[in-house]
């Protein structure tokens, strides 16, 4: 069974940093693009970031550009994201989402989110 | 920026009727739209991807349709676990990937 693990979620104040976690099994990790998905309370989802997969190509929403960064280890099947400089726009449910069909470039069009992790509560304030 | 735009907002209807529900692109996303359904306090799941083909383990009563800036989500007979929000997404214009504001069917 495909499933996604996230974890690392927490309560940050404003300027602070978090690191979330992604831990994938019942697939080969290593042939498939990641990405990170949010959700504020009671609001639509929004797209965060993905990483190719090998690792060496990455893409951000413009929201977290310069503030976030995705990263992998093939190795240990995990997924993360280092968030720093966090704002209070920022507090969300944060997903990873696998892309649907392996080895495809990460911006590459036509591929989808499945399955998705059942996501870590980012909360920022003060 | 593409922008989806979903209607209605919300859709209340009964078990067994019919739902549809409309994304409408700002501009062409060709046929690069999914589908996802997402109940309280649960993941997304995707539903319908390339516009019309149905993910792994997706009930028939889910279809989709449409190409270009109009999609249509279509369930059949609604089914009581059906009632929940769905969001379209469109991966064609990079970037980012952005999906819809979300449908609510309710009973």
């Amino acid at each position: 069974e495909v499933q996604l693990l996230e974890s690392g979620g927490a309560l940050v104040q404003p300027g602070g940093s978090l690191r979330l976690s992604c831990v994938a099994s019942g697939f080969t990790f290593s042939d498939y693009a990641m990405n990170w998905v949010r959700q504020a309370p009671g609001r639509g989802l929004e797209w965060v970031s993905v990483i190719g997969y090998t690792g060496s190509s990455t893409y951000y929403a413009d929201s977290v550009k310069g503030r976030f960064t995705v990263s992998r280890d093939n190795a240990e099947n995990a997924l993360y994201l280092q968030m720093n400089s966090l704002r209070a726009d920022d507090t969300a449910m944060y997903y990873c989402a696998r892309d649907l069909r392996p080895r495809l470039a990460a911006d590459s069009n036509g591929n989808w989110f499945d399955p998705w992790g059942q996501g870590t509560l980012v909360t920022v304030s003060s | 920026e593409i922008v989806l735009t979903q209607s209605p907002a919300t859709l209340s209807l009964s078990p067994g009727e019919r739902a549809t529900l409309s994304c409408r692109a700002s501009e062409s996303v060709s046929r690069y739209l999914a589908w996802y359904q997402q109940k309280p306090g649960q993941a997304p799941r995707l539903l319908i991807y390339d516009a019309s083909i149905r993910a792994t383990g997706i009930p028939a009563r889910f279809s989709g349709r449409g190409s270009g800036t109009d999609f249509t989500l279509t369930i059949s007979s609604l089914e009581p676990e059906d009632f929940a929000i769905y969001y379209c997404q469109q991966r064609y214009n990079w970037p980012p990937w952005t999906f819809g504001q979300g449908t609510k069917v309710e009973i």
